[in-house]
């Protein structure tokens, strides 16, 4: 079965520094890959998608992940952390065409001033 | 517009009673799920829906019944709540083989058992 596991249940970053949660994924098939932020009190928003095309994905916001096989990881980045980027965010595989995603527990962001 | 909306947005009630929770889609997607979001904010799918046919339906209680009248609505009955019903409800949906992958998720209903 695919599974997603996000290290480090918090992360905290300075405003303009980088940002960088990770993700590593289990999957027996090539899958599609996902990360979604969640503000306080809203549903999950998409960030960006790697579907097989482009390794480097370049999503809303300013964030970007690189799907890496050999590492079977799935990071998502931004160069400057903005103080709006403070929110839950989640990673989630599905093996094939989205009907059955699944997330990661999440990586809660803090953004310091 | 509202592209996935859930109702109610709160809600509290008491051990033992029944509820629902509605949702409904106006993007035209084929599929729709129900996820569970515990207060570590752990995501579970419950149910899936395509075409009003369910498609998965994960270890839940069968005190949940979803019920899909039409594509754009998936609604989720609960009986005889208990306490650790208590969570916030997603609903999402998504449209199958097109390659737009992805899922729209409404705002979530909070569910507070007491």
């Amino acid at each position: 079965a695919q599974s997603v596991t996000q290290l480090g249940s918090h992360v905290s970053v300075s405003e303009g520094a980088l940002v960088l949660l990770r993700c590593n994924y289990s999957s027996s098939v090539p899958p599609y890959l996902f990360w979604y932020v969640q503000y306080p009190n809203q549903g999950l928003q998409l960030l960006l998608k790697y579907t097989s095309a482009a390794t480097l994905v370049k999503g809303i916001n300013g964030f970007e992940a690189e799907f890496k096989k050999s590492e079977t990881s799935f990071h998502l980045t931004k160069p400057s952390a903005h103080m709006s980027d403070a929110a839950e965010y989640f990673c989630a595989v599905s093996p094939n065409n989205n009907n059955d995603m699944r997330f990661g527990a999440g990586t809660r962001l803090t953004v310091k001033p | 517009d509202t592209a996935v909306s859930q109702t109610p947005k709160y809600l509290v009630t008491q051990m033992g009673n029944d509820k629902s929770i509605k949702c409904e889609q106006n993007l035209g997607h084929d599929t729709m799920y129900w996820y569970k979001q515990d207060s570590k904010k752990f995501l579970k799918i419950m149910f899936s829906y395509n075409n009003k046919e369910l498609i998965i339906n994960e270890t839940v209680p069968n005190r949940f019944s979803p019920k899909s009248p039409d594509k754009a609505h998936l609604n989720l009955h609960i009986n005889s709540l208990e306490l650790g019903d208590s969570a916030v409800y997603f609903c999402a949906s998504s449209q199958r083989g097109t390659g737009d992958y992805g899922y729209t998720f409404g705002s979530g209903t909070r569910l507070t058992v007491v």
